[in-house]
């Protein structure tokens, strides 16, 4: 059984903090890492996707991915209210079947104080 | 443009009604997802079809076929539905399903809120 496992939170940072999300996977051939961000009640919105050890950076967000310790994260600088969501971290793990899937964590609910 | 739309955004249906849920991208992807979402857990995968062919069908209960009538369109026909099957429904697309790169990146539409009554 392939497992991507996330702290559920809440998480709360203030307004202005840097939020850090983490994620662990247990299947060691996946190559790839996407972030989405869900809001209460909306579809999963793509935040970040990251292939290759180190980080990558897109604007107030940056993934950062240590395959040999199977751990992804997901840092927010200067956090702001609008940030406020649920944020599922998504492996590419292999199927059973011989084909790839997209495998969720459980999602870490983050709360911006203002 | 990663714009997928689905329709309806809102389904309410009794148990012996026939329904169908509908999914449109037009960004040339060959490969399409339907989720299951119940609230506060990840979404489920349903079904995978990879150039217009069904490739993953996850034990899915056979109250719900799957239909992809070209690249762009995916249907999710429901029938006999149970009021645990309540939720939220997601089409997914993306450039392909090989593995290794952006080409696997899916992008989600907005989904359909389900009620089983």
């Amino acid at each position: 059984q392939k497992e991507v496992e996330q702290n559920s939170g809440p998480l709360s940072v203030p307004e202005g903090a840097i939020a850090s999300l983490n994620c662990t996977y247990s299947d060691r051939v996946s190559q790839s890492f996407f972030w989405y961000r869900q809001y209460s009640g909306k579809s999963p919105e793509l935040i970040m996707s990251i292939y290759s050890n180190g980080d990558k950076e897109d604007g107030r967000f940056t993934a950062q991915l240590n395959k040999a310790s199977q751990y992804v994260s997901l840092l927010i600088r200067d956090s702001q209210p609008s940030d406020s969501a649920t944020y599922l971290c998504a492996v590419h793990t292999l199927s059973g079947a011989g084909s790839y899937q997209l495998t969720f964590g459980k999602g870490t609910k983050l709360s911006v104080i203002p | 443009d990663t714009e997928v739309t689905q329709t309806p955004k809102h389904l309410v249906m009794g148990m012996t009604n026939k329904k169908s849920l509908k999914c449109e991208q037009h960004m040339g992807h060959r490969a399409m997802y339907w989720y299951k979402q119940k609230a506060k857990k990840p979404p489920e995968l349903m079904f995978v079809y990879s150039y217009e062919k069904l490739s993953i069908n996850e034990s899915v209960p056979s109250r719900f076929s799957p239909e992809c009538p070209n690249s762009s369109l995916l249907n999710l026909h429901l029938h006999a539905l149970q009021p645990e099957d309540s939720a939220l429904y997601l089409c997914a697309s993306s450039q392909d399903r090989v593995s290794g790169g952006a080409g696997e990146t899916q992008y989600f539409g907005p989904g359909t809120r389900l009620l089983v009554l």
